[in-house]
């Protein structure tokens, strides 16, 4: 069992350039979250999806896009690489149902230089 | 969101009791008390969580204050594999759209 399988591990870009971040998970979980942690801080929302064709804006959602098209996979895009995006990104899903919890994958580290 | 508040930092002997506090004095009624910890360059990984009641599981206990606004997470025997960011979080049972704070970073002295 799988759980939350995040790709890449690592990423450098160059500014300007734009990338995909990979999210799965193999437990039929209906809601999917995407969060950045800066160094020395907690994780911070960027986006979210409570099932597939649905997402909405967290707390941080400029400069990122993301799509819902299967249960499985929720891809986080950066459209334009800022050197603020620099950070680690953590996808997290769950159930949605009461008295569950949330798991998360290992996380990208990504340089924007 | 409800807000948390944690201490920055505590520190624990090795296979000693450790009480880790968190405030949230602005509760909602529907918030369910969340605890989540991260160890050195993982993912978060689930402790617990409750909603009004004392909870036990197989890695801690969570005291819940009566008039919810506080909490207390409990590791029974710590370890060095305990060493970790804590994070109290407030949220809907949904187990999503976490908001975090910056947590307590657990130091376990051998």
């Amino acid at each position: 069992n799988a759980g939350v399988t995040q790709t890449p591990k690592f990423q450098v870009l160059k500014t300007g350039q734009s990338m995909t971040l990979q999210c799965a998970q193999d437990m039929n979980h209906e809601y999917m979250s995407w969060y950045r942690q800066d160094p020395g801080m907690g994780l911070r929302l960027i986006h979210y999806s409570v099932g597939a064709g649905i997402t909405d804006q967290g707390e941080v959602p400029n400069g990122y896009n993301v799509s819902r098209s299967t249960t499985e996979d929720f891809p986080l895009r950066l459209l334009s690489a800022a050197p603020s995006q620099t950070s680690v990104y953590f996808c997290a899903s769950s159930s949605g149902q009461k008295n569950t919890e949330a798991f998360f994958g290992q996380g990208t580290r990504l340089t924007v230089v | 969101d409800a807000k948390t508040t944690q201490p920055n930092s505590m520190e624990s002997n090795e296979e000693e009791p450790v009480h880790l506090p968190c405030n949230h004095s602005t509760i909602s009624g529907t918030d369910y008390i969340h605890w989540y910890r991260q160890l050195p360059s993982q993912g978060p990984e689930y402790v617990i969580h409750g909603l009004t009641s004392n909870v036990n599981n197989r890695m801690a206990s969570l005291a819940i204050a009566e008039d919810r606004k506080s909490s207390t997470l409990i590791l029974h025997r710590a370890t060095l594999r305990d060493a970790a960011v804590y994070y109290c979080i407030l949220g809907e049972d949904t187990g999503n759209q976490f908001y975090f704070g910056t947590g307590t970073s657990l130091t376990v002295i051998p």
